[in-house]
């Protein structure tokens, strides 16, 4: 039980361009979702936190105008890297959550812009 | 400000000994502590967590020792398996259902044959 699906597991894409990522619990009910960065040999860096049907919580030097998260439903949360530029390359990690559960981790997305 | 710290960036161990990797923490506020294993390419997969309540806690093949009163956490991995190869995280939270993770720094476990 308790899993999480992240899709795409990777993407590159041209400069300027936005990209989708979704996050989804595949057993469960979500109450709250978490986005993560993570740069290469480092921690996952918490990026914003996601109630369902509530603005995101995000992160101080987190731009939220940037970085776009929806969570309209409890299975289903998106992030939306708006304009990406080559400086957003990362990996890209969600987990999921519901009460007092430990959070569970998608796979990451691994975003390359060119 | 408040930090999960590990001592250690890399371990080595022969496959069959017993593996035990150290994190220490520096909020005291935090109640309940969980590791991590990361293997390349994935995200972040459970493997044994502890509220501040217990000093030990065992699962399979892994143990997890929390020490309050010098803020150290270890996860212990008994008869190490090449398949436990990966980067294990500690993280903490405070109390609170929906209180963020804070993540260490991440040690590399590596098992010779």
């Amino acid at each position: 039980g308790a899993v999480v699906s992240q899709h795409p597991s990777w993407v590159i894409c041209k400069s300027g361009t936005s990209v989708k990522i979704e996050c989804r619990s595949l057993d469960f009910q979500a109450t709250t979702m978490f986005w993560y960065r993570q740069f290469p040999k480092q921690s996952l860096m918490l990026m914003a936190t996601s109630n369902e049907g509530s603005k995101a919580t995000y992160e101080q030097g987190v731009e939220k105008d940037k970085f776009l998260i929806n969570h309209a439903s409890l299975t289903l949360s998106t992030l939306t890297v708006t304009s990406a530029h080559p400086e957003d390359s990362s990996f890209y990690i969600c987990s999921a959550q519901t009460g007092y559960q430990p959070q569970h981790f998608g796979d990451g997305t691994r975003l390359s812009i060119l | 400000g408040e930090s999960v710290g590990l001592h250690l960036p890399t371990l080595s161990v022969q496959e069959g000994d017993n593996s035990i990797i150290n994190c220490a923490y520096s909020n005291s506020a935090s109640d309940y502590f969980i590791w991590y294993k990361q293997e390349s390419g994935k995200g972040p997969q459970f493997i044994i967590d502890i509220r501040s309540n217990m000093d030990k806690r065992q699962g399979q093949r892994v143990t997890v020792l929390l020490n309050k009163t010098v803020k150290h956490l270890s996860l212990q991995i008994a008869a190490t398996q090449p398949g436990d190869s990966a980067v294990y995280f500690c993280a903490e939270k405070r109390a609170g259902a929906n209180s963020k993770l804070t993540f260490g720094k991440g040690i590399t476990l590596s098992v010779r044959p």
